[in-house]
């Protein structure tokens, strides 16, 4: 069965802190793993990833994917309060299908 | 600049009633898909399309019935409404040469 796991499920840091946020998954036929952060209403897109090692940025996010060990990696610097938010990583689309399978997020707070 | 927009975006249902969310999106996309999204469970695949008149089951697809008779709209169908489907639905559509999914902004639904 296709899955995607994030950890941890929620994170509170204060402001400045580094924070790492990890999306392992298991699909078969992998096609490309994307990052999206979630305020109060719509998903915003961050990062789509399709090849192992090579890093993402903006800003102070990047991110990176592994396909060996079939995982990723988000990284937030230097944090903010604006950063608060959670944060959905998804695979797709599944081989055969069109479809999207999202983890159940990890949920940041930023202290001022 | 509209992108995907749902409607309504909110609804007070009874046990039994029926309703119907909308999706409208203008940037010609060929992949639509509902999903909902609970407290600890992310986004979960309700249906999809791939075009205009096709309709596919998600993860969840029981309760529910979709249609897309025309390109640019996907609806979702609620025939006899249950507590266990108070959530909030998205809607997302995919371009096609990214890979990018493009959320709407949600649509709260409670069912007493």
């Amino acid at each position: 069965e296709d899955k995607v796991v994030q950890s941890p499920l929620s994170l509170v840091v204060h402001e400045g802190d580094t924070v790492t946020l990890n999306c392992s998954y298991e699909v078969t036929n992998f096609r490309s793993l994307l990052w999206y952060k979630q305020e109060k209403k719509a998903p915003t897109f961050l990062f789509m990833l399709t090849s192992s090692g090579i890093e993402k940025k903006s800003g102070r996010l990047s991110s990176i994917l592994d396909k060996k060990e079939l995982f990723s990696i988000l990284n937030i610097t230097a944090t903010q309060t604006g950063d608060s938010a959670i944060y959905l990583c998804a695979v797709g689309p599944i081989s055969g299908t069109y479809k999207y399978i999202f983890g159940t997020g990890t949920r940041l707070k930023v202290l001022a | 600049n509209a992108g995907v927009t749902q409607t309504p975006k909110f609804r007070v249902l009874k046990t039994g009633q029926s309703m119907t969310l909308l999706c409208a999106q203008d940037m010609n996309h060929e992949y639509m898909y509902w999903y909902r999204q609970d407290p600890g469970m992310g986004l979960r695949l309700i249906h999809y399309s791939v075009g205009e008149g096709t309709t596919a089951k998600g993860e969840v697809p029981d309760g529910y019935n979709v249609s897309r008779l025309k390109k640019q709209n996907f609806l979702l169908g609620l025939e006899s409404a249950a507590p266990s489907q108070t959530s909030v639905y998205f809607c997302a559509s995919r371009d096609r040469g990214t890979g990018e999914l493009f959320f709407g902004e949600g649509s709260r639904l409670t069912v007493l």
